[in-house]
């Protein structure tokens, strides 16, 4: 059964750099053809996406985030990664990693399954 | 960007009862040369992160009730629980993947509660 894991950095100063981690297990993210997204959710507020990433590195961003914004994929590790620079307590939020839908249209699909989140702070 | 907009905010529903709930996108999310609507629908209860319903608008993911249904094209969407069960009581969002280059967009989220 494909599970995903958030683990990181939960507290970041203001300026400095949030790092979040997406371990993968039951399938391999370099045997597939799925891409592999991240979504965050500020406390009590709507879903947004921050970016994607498909097995040979392509990604996708956010055009909101994307000058702050890496994403990265380890296939070795079977894990994909985020760095967002700079950020502020508007990137307070629950980090979620998920899978896209598998389809032609790639990236352009839904996400099932989603990791349980992690909670991102940013305070001094 | 496509914005995406759910109505109402929240809704009160009697167990038993029907809940409707609105999506609209600021455009047309329908593709012609594969007649398909680029639009999902997700159910998320607290503490838990957000379980897909449907995609494609009205294809039912694996395991979904069918007191659920989706409906619509273009721009209007309907997510449907025909008959309201304790369980349902979720905050509802969805979700386009039409727009080219990708720029995912959600609806705000409507939440359901029993009356």
């Amino acid at each position: 059964q494909l599970q995903l894991q958030e683990s990181g950095s939960g507290l970041v100063k203001p300026s400095e750099t949030l790092s979040l981690t997406c371990t993968v297990s039951g399938a391999s993210i370099s045997s597939s053809s799925y891409y592999w997204g991240w979504i965050r959710q500020p406390p009590g507020k709507e879903l947004e996406w921050i970016g994607s990433i498909s097995p040979s590195g392509t990604t996708y961003y956010n055009p909101s985030l994307k000058s702050r914004l890496t994403i990265s994929v380890d296939t070795s590790q079977n894990q994909f990664s985020l760095r967002l620079t700079s950020v502020t307590a508007a990137d307070t939020a629950v980090y979620y990693c998920a899978r896209h839908g598998l389809s032609g249209t790639y990236v352009r699909t839904w996400f099932d399954p989603w990791g349980q989140g992690t909670l991102a702070t940013v305070s001094s | 960007d496509i914005v995406v907009t759910q109505s109402p905010d929240s809704l009160a529903v009697s167990l038993g009862e029907r809940a409707t709930i609105n999506c609209k996108s600021s455009q047309s999310v329908f593709n012609s040369p594969n007649n398909r609507n680029y639009l999902a629908w997700y159910q998320q209860k607290p503490r838990q992160p957000p379980k897909l319903l449907f995609y494609w608008a009205s294809t039912r993911e694996s395991g979904v009730p069918d007191r659920f249904s989706g409906s619509g094209s273009g721009t209007d969407f309907t997510l449907t629980i025909s008959s309201l069960q304790a369980e349902d009581v979720a905050v509802y969002y969805c979700q386009q993947y039409y727009s080219n280059p990708p720029a995912i967009t959600f609806g705000q989220g409507t939440r359901l509660e029993i009356k």
